[in-house]
């Protein structure tokens, strides 16, 4: 079946520095990712969507210029955590959608677990 | 607007009882799926079933069970003797054609099933 890639697992990071959090699909290709956020004992957040070759559509209250989102191709999208606060500590999980499985076929990554300290 | 309402935030049921997770939507599209997804503390999402609007049928998958009904936008999801291993975060979510084909989670149930 398809598979989403999502790398780091875990990642602690110095308040202040950037991070980037990578999500690849394995054996299809993702015109489209999703990015969401998940506080302790909250339910997911969607944060992006991002169209292969164009700007992404951030959700109203996330920063664009905060959480940088680059889906440059068909199997790759990024999102960069900018100038990382305490307050961005959060579980990060991205979607990819698999057209082999419709226009309601969802894969998701396994999550990126960032503590900023 | 979608929305999805997961009234139950925590359950806790000794394992072998039968337990079953509510899940209640709001959206404007007639053309939308429904999704169960698994969330175990490793965090990761595991698929459990997508059902479209134009299956009432109810489905059985093991000791799961789906109960899709479209009268009262619900959509819930029974597991019949329970195990320590069903001890997870359940979501329900719901994805509509109108909405850009985003998913929306409810809030999840928190299950804990003891020995």
């Amino acid at each position: 079946g398809a598979v989403v890639s999502q790398h780091p697992s875990r990642v602690i990071c110095k308040s202040g520095t950037s991070v980037k959090i990578e999500c690849r699909s394995l054996d299809f290709q993702a015109t489209t990712m999703f990015w969401y956020r998940q506080f302790p004992k909250q339910s997911l957040m969607l944060m992006a969507t991002s169209n292969e070759g164009s700007k992404a559509t951030y959700e109203q209250g996330v920063e664009k210029d905060k959480f940088l989102i680059n889906h440059a191709s068909l199997t790759l999208s990024t999102l960069t955590v900018t100038s990382a606060h305490p307050e961005d500590s959060s579980f990060y999980i991205c979607s990819a959608r698999d057209l082999g499985q419709g226009i309601y076929g969802y894969t998701f990554g396994s999550g990126t677990r960032l503590t900023v300290v | 607007a979608q929305k999805v309402t997961q009234a139950q935030t925590e359950i806790s049921v000794v394992e072998k009882e039968d337990v079953t997770l509510d899940c209640v939507y709001e959206t404007r599209d007639t053309t939308y799926y429904l999704f169960w997804y698994k969330q175990p503390p490793s965090g990761e999402l595991v698929f459990l079933i997508r059902r479209n609007s134009f299956d009432e049928q109810n489905e059985i998958s093991g000791r799961y069970s789906w109960n899709f009904q479209k009268s009262t936008s619900s959509f819930n999801f029974t597991i019949t003797a329970s195990q320590v291993v069903d001890s997870a975060v359940y979501f329900c979510a719901l994805s509509g054609n109108n909405a850009g084909n985003m998913l929306t989670f409810g809030g999840g149930t928190r299950l804990m099933v003891k020995p």
